[in-house]
């Protein structure tokens, strides 16, 4: 089992919609979360990041923590065709905060 | 604000090569790490720099990977020979200074190996 594990996709959703992005970790212990968006043949930028259980909104994105059943999603709400990339789950192990990287859900956004 | 500089972008070689490659943070980040990204997959950690000091080199290849960082600024990360499946994007990234653990990447360098 991965330590970080993310559906490859794609994941298609048409323009206007929610895009809902998934990420499940093994480790217990991990208390920081990001999000990374990575457009093709471009180098992975942080959308949103999470430490505590609940929802943190910015904008058109919410990232959703469940500490108790180990996953966090990101949500993309009025999704635009810029949205499609490439999103990355990383979670920071606490005993010695190396960022665990999951492979991606690829998202496309149809006009 | 962050900036990462990282060259060549995109270097050519036939196995059994050597290539080098250069990160340039803007000074004042005293954590750098060099990343391995494949396609299809999220980055992989090569190694982490404190200052001059490497603290976490445990997946760096050693017998044909190394990397320096003089002065606790510019890195170098080197392979010798390269081999097929090194063939990847190596990104060398800086952790931001809000102290979040949010990393900022440079552009990358993209190496294929032939």
């Amino acid at each position: 089992q991965k330590e970080v594990e993310q559906n490859s996709g794609p994941l298609s959703v048409p323009e206007g919609a929610i895009a809902s992005l998934n990420c499940t970790y093994s480790d217990r212990g991990s208390q920081s979360f990001f999000w990374y968006r990575q457009y093709s043949g471009k180098s992975p930028e942080l959308i949103m990041f999470i430490y505590s259980n609940g929802d943190k909104e910015d904008g058109r994105f919410t990232a959703q923590l469940n500490k108790a059943s180990q996953y966090v999603s990101l949500l993309i709400r009025d999704s635009q065709p810029s949205d499609s990339a490439t999103y990355l789950c990383a979670v920071r192990r606490d005993s010695n905060y190396q960022l665990i990287w999951g492979a991606g859900t690829k998202l496309i956004i149809k006009p | 604000e962050a900036g990462v500089v990282q060259s060549p972008r995109y270097k050519i070689i036939e196995k059994k090569q050597p290539v080098a490659f250069w990160c340039n943070p803007i000074s004042g980040h005293n954590t750098l790490y060099w990343y391995r990204q494949n396609l299809g997959q999220g980055p992989e950690l090569l190694i982490r720099y404190e200052n001059e000091e490497a603290v976490d080199d445990s997946q760096l290849p050693k017998d044909r990977f190394s990397a320096e960082r003089l002065k606790g600024v510019d890195s170098t990360l080197k392979i010798q020979p390269a081999e097929l499946g090194d063939s990847a994007v190596y990104l060398c990234a800086i952790t931001s200074s809000g102290g979040t653990g949010e990393l900022f990447f440079g552009e990358g360098s993209r190496l294929t190996v032939l």
